[in-house]
């Protein structure tokens, strides 16, 4: 079955950087896109950017262009998103989404947990 | 961007309820809109894509309609399973967006 496995919750200080993994399983990797999505605590849903696991390529929303980079290890199954320069709005639960096909997003992760506080 | 608005943006309801819940774009995005159900501390769950098909394993008492402008979806029968919260999401360009929810609360 799909599954997507994310790391674990992290806190960080504002000016800081996290990374949070995505590890898919169920299914193979190269064929499907992974896209990146977050939830700050009570509000919706917000796009982040989109990355290719075939050949790499990636969409990032315009707003974090400059502080987001997005990669994948097909050795492993995994995409990766940085996301640079936290400052506290980017507290959120941030969660992987494997794009079926053109921005159709049928597994997701649990979510992570990045909380960004002095 | 896209913009998408959804109404109501709370309900509340009782089991075996008929609920139908609306979603506006900004601007034409023909049939490219899916709807997800969300539950508290959960992630995002897939019920429609392409406006009116259901995604395997969604329960038929789900379904949606509309293109151009206006959608909706609908829950023929309310189960104390579907209290949660419901978000559309436009997938007829760049940036995907996503409408700012339906909570469904039970009466």
């Amino acid at each position: 079955q799909v599954q997507l496995v994310q790391s674990g919750a992290e806190v960080k200080k504002p000016g800081a950087s996290v990374k949070v993994s995505c590890k898919a399983s169920g299914y193979t990797f190269t064929s499907y896109g992974i896209s990146w999505v977050r939830q700050a605590p009570g509000q919706g849903l917000e796009w982040m950017g989109w990355i290719s696991a075939y050949n790499g390529n990636t969409n990032y929303a315009q707003k974090l262009q400059g502080r987001v980079t997005m990669t994948t290890d097909t050795s492993t199954s995994t995409a990766y998103m940085e996301l640079r320069s936290l400052r506290s709005d980017d507290t959120a639960v941030y969660y992987c989404a494997r794009d079926r096909s053109e921005m159709i997003y049928d597994y997701w992760g649990q979510g992570t947990l990045v909380t960004v506080s002095s | 961007d896209i913009q998408l608005t959804q109404s109501p943006s709370f309900l509340s309801a009782s089991v075996g309820d008929r609920v139908t819940i609306t979603c506006r774009a900004s601007q034409g995005i023909s049939s490219y809109l899916a709807w997800y159900q969300q539950k508290p501390g959960k992630a995002p769950k897939l019920l429609i894509y392409a406006a009116s098909t259901l995604q395997s394993g969604v329960p038929s008492r789900f379904s949606g309609s509309g293109s151009g402008t206006e959608f909706t979806l609908t829950i023929s029968s309310l189960q104390p399973e579907d209290f949660a919260t419901y978000y559309c999401q436009q997938l007829n360009s760049y940036p995907p967006t996503f409408g700012q929810g339906t909570k469904l609360e039970i009466k």
